[in-house]
């Protein structure tokens, strides 16, 4: 029954490695996204899809490639990554302008 | 795009006074602002929001304001207590950021017995 679920909830990687990070939701909601934070706590958008569609890439390097097969779920591939991925990566989802966000619980990614 | 500015990075209170935290924002065309608080190791969870067409809302010991002409807007947590203590963090959104979040550098609010 959890409304935004993401896999896995952490992840050790090698430097160099492809990784994928999976997120799904079940509330109806059209519009999803994918959050870093980083190790000084600070949140930042990395994607925006609405309705599989992308809306905002905000400056994420193109190693970072997000795929929405469907509206209820937005997985986050990252390629040759790199030490400074290290981070807690949140997928979160709304229904757009009416609100109604919700954040996954993070897949803590360390790159070593 | 839209930048929020946070004030204190730090907060330090005495159960029982009161905690203020102070948002500016730069986009004129953002019309929610929800606030998060996040504990260590939690998801960020969604404690109070106002949209641009309200200038206050209140639930409970917890308060919001928005000020659209200054763009700034704060939290207000009354008799705090010591599990109020975790990471606060406001956010702006508009249609212009895909309703993304964008979110301020977050403030470490500190409740002591």
């Amino acid at each position: 029954d959890t409304a935004v679920s993401q896999t896995p909830k952490y992840l050790v990687t090698q430097m160099g490695n492809d990784k994928s990070i999976k997120c799904e939701q079940n509330l109806g909601h059209d519009t999803m996204y994918w959050y870093k934070q980083d190790s000084k706590k600070f949140l930042k958008i990395m994607f925006s899809y609405n309705n599989k569609e992308l809306i905002i890439n905000e400056t994420v390097p193109n190693r970072f490639s997000p795929k929405s097969p469907d509206k209820a779920h937005l997985n986050l591939h990252i390629n040759s990554l790199e030490l400074g991925d290290s981070a807690v990566y949140f997928c979160a989802s709304s229904h757009g302008d009416r609100g109604g966000y919700t954040f996954g619980s993070g897949t803590r990614l360390t790159v070593v | 795009g839209e930048n929020v500015e946070q004030h204190p990075s730090t907060l330090s209170v005495q159960e029982g006074d009161s905690a203020v935290i102070k948002c500016t924002y730069s986009d004129s065309a953002s019309n929610y602002f929800p606030w998060y608080k996040q504990e260590l190791g939690k998801r960020p969870q969604l404690i109070i929001d106002i949209r641009s067409n309200v200038g206050e809302k209140k639930d409970q010991r917890i308060a919001v304001t928005l000020n659209k002409t200054a763009k700034h807007f704060s939290l207000h947590i009354t008799e705090t207590q010591p599990e109020d203590s975790a990471v606060y963090f406001c956010a702006a959104s508009s249609a212009n950021s895909g309703y993304a979040l964008n979110f301020g550098k977050g403030t470490s609010l500190l409740v002591t017995p």
